[in-house]
Parts: structure tokens; C-alpha cells; sequence
């Protein structure tokens, strides 16, 4: 069966200090890691797509990596602002998306 | 465009109402799906349209009946709710192996 799991479940930073959330999956065939980002009551925004193993994406202050394993949301020098729920999602063979719990990060000013 | 509206953005209904949940894309996605996420919870897959086809019911209630009237419209409608059906009722459409597009949501009330 599909898995995603995520950690950690909930993050408070102080702006400006940099961390990692993790995503770690076991699916019969990766076709796409995806990461989202969900504000309270709103529908989730996408941010990333990942496809194999050691592939990277950057956007703003936020990078994504992928291993075989698990991804990466790296979070630089945070704002504020970036305080959401961050959603990992992939999608296998079967072709559904399975998503993961998410991690609450909370940005204090 | 490369929306997905949702309507309406919130609902309150009782027990004995009918309603419906309105999704709409005009990004020429052919598979169209409706989630449903609880407080803290992630979205949780409810029915999959695939070029206008049922293609997957998650062992959904009968309460819960989605309709495909085409490839831009998807409604779920909704029948004797319970109080444990209130949630964010999220659209989403893919083309394919490509991202989810997610609607805003319906954040629903069942009194």
C-alpha cells in the first residue's frame, strides 16, 4: 500500500531561521512528488513537482529535493508570510495522489 | 485560466436539505476529483472523473452523489447530511501525470 508520511507534524521558527521539512513516501512506482502549500480554509497551492531521484526545485526562499526515499522542503531565512500547512503528495502507479499528513509551520516575527 | 472555481465558498445546511456543491475548470483537464479535509486532517479522496466517467467512489456515502455534466463541470450533491460531514469540500482537476489544481473549497455546515 501507498505511504506518505511527514515530519515534523508542527514547526515554529523565529523569522530568518532556516529549516527542513521532511517527506517520506513508499509507493510501487514513483510518478511525480508534489508539494503543496494550504492556508487555513483555502484549497492547496501548488508549489513543486519532483520526477526522479536527486532532482531540485527553487522557488523564492523555498527548495525542494528528492531522493528515493523522501523529499525535502527547505525553507530559507523564513518570513512570516510562510506560515501555512505544507503538504506532501505523490502520485504511483495506480495513479492516485496519496497525501501526506502535512506539517503546521508557524514564522513568529 | 488555470482555475478551478468552486461555489459556494461556504454552506450551511440542515439535516433534512438538499444541496449542491458547484466545481468548474476550463483548463482541459479530463479527470476531476472531489476531496474532502477535516480540521488538521489532509484532503481525503472521495470520487475521480475520468473523461466524464466515474472512475473511482472511495466507498462514499449515498448521501454524497457527484455528477459530470461535462468536461468543465463537476457537482456533488448532497442529501440527509450528518453533523460529521461538515468540512472543506475541495474540486480538483490533472491532465494526466501532471499537478492537482485545487478549487478554494466549500466549507460546509451541517446543522
Amino acid at each position: 500500500e501507498d505511504q506518505v508520511t511527514q515530519s515534523p507534524e508542527a514547526l515554529r521558527l523565529q523569522e530568518g531561521e532556516s529549516s527542513s521539512l521532511n517527506c517520506s513516501y513508499t509507493v510501487s512506482g514513483l510518478r511525480g512528488l508534489f508539494w503543496y502549500r494550504q492556508d487555513p480554509g483555502k484549497g492547496p497551492e501548488f508549489l513543486f513537482t519532483l520526477y526522479s531521484a536527486g532532482e531540485e526545485k527553487e522557488k523564492e526562499r523555498l527548495k525542494a529535493t528528492l531522493t528515493k526515499k523522501e523529499s525535502f522542503l527547505h525553507i530559507t531565512a523564513p518570513k512570516p508570510e510562510d506560515s501555512a500547512t505544507y503538504l506532501c503528495a505523490v502520485q504511483a502507479n495506480g495513479q492516485n495522489f496519496v497525501f501526506g499528513p502535512g506539517t503546521r509551520l508557524s514564522v513568529l516575527p | 485560466d488555470t482555475e478551478v472555481t468552486q461555489t459556494p465558498k461556504h454552506l450551511v445546511m440542515g439535516m433534512t436539505n438538499k444541496k449542491s456543491l458547484k466545481c468548474e475548470q476550463h483548463m482541459g483537464h479530463r479527470a476531476m476529483y472531489w476531496y474532502k479535509q477535516k480540521a488538521k486532517k489532509p484532503p481525503e479522496l472521495m470520487f475521480v472523473y475520468s473523461y466524464e466517467k466515474l472512475s473511482i467512489n472511495e466507498s462514499v456515502p449515498s448521501r454524497f452523489s457527484p455528477e459530470c455534466p461535462n468536461s468543465s463541470l463537476l457537482n456533488l450533491h448532497l442529501h440527509a447530511l450528518q453533523p460529521e460531514d461538515s468540512a472543506l469540500y475541495l474540486c480538483a482537476s490533472s491532465q494526466g501525470r501532471e499537478k492537482l489544481f485545487f478549487g478554494s473549497g466549500t466549507q460546509l455546515s451541517v446543522l
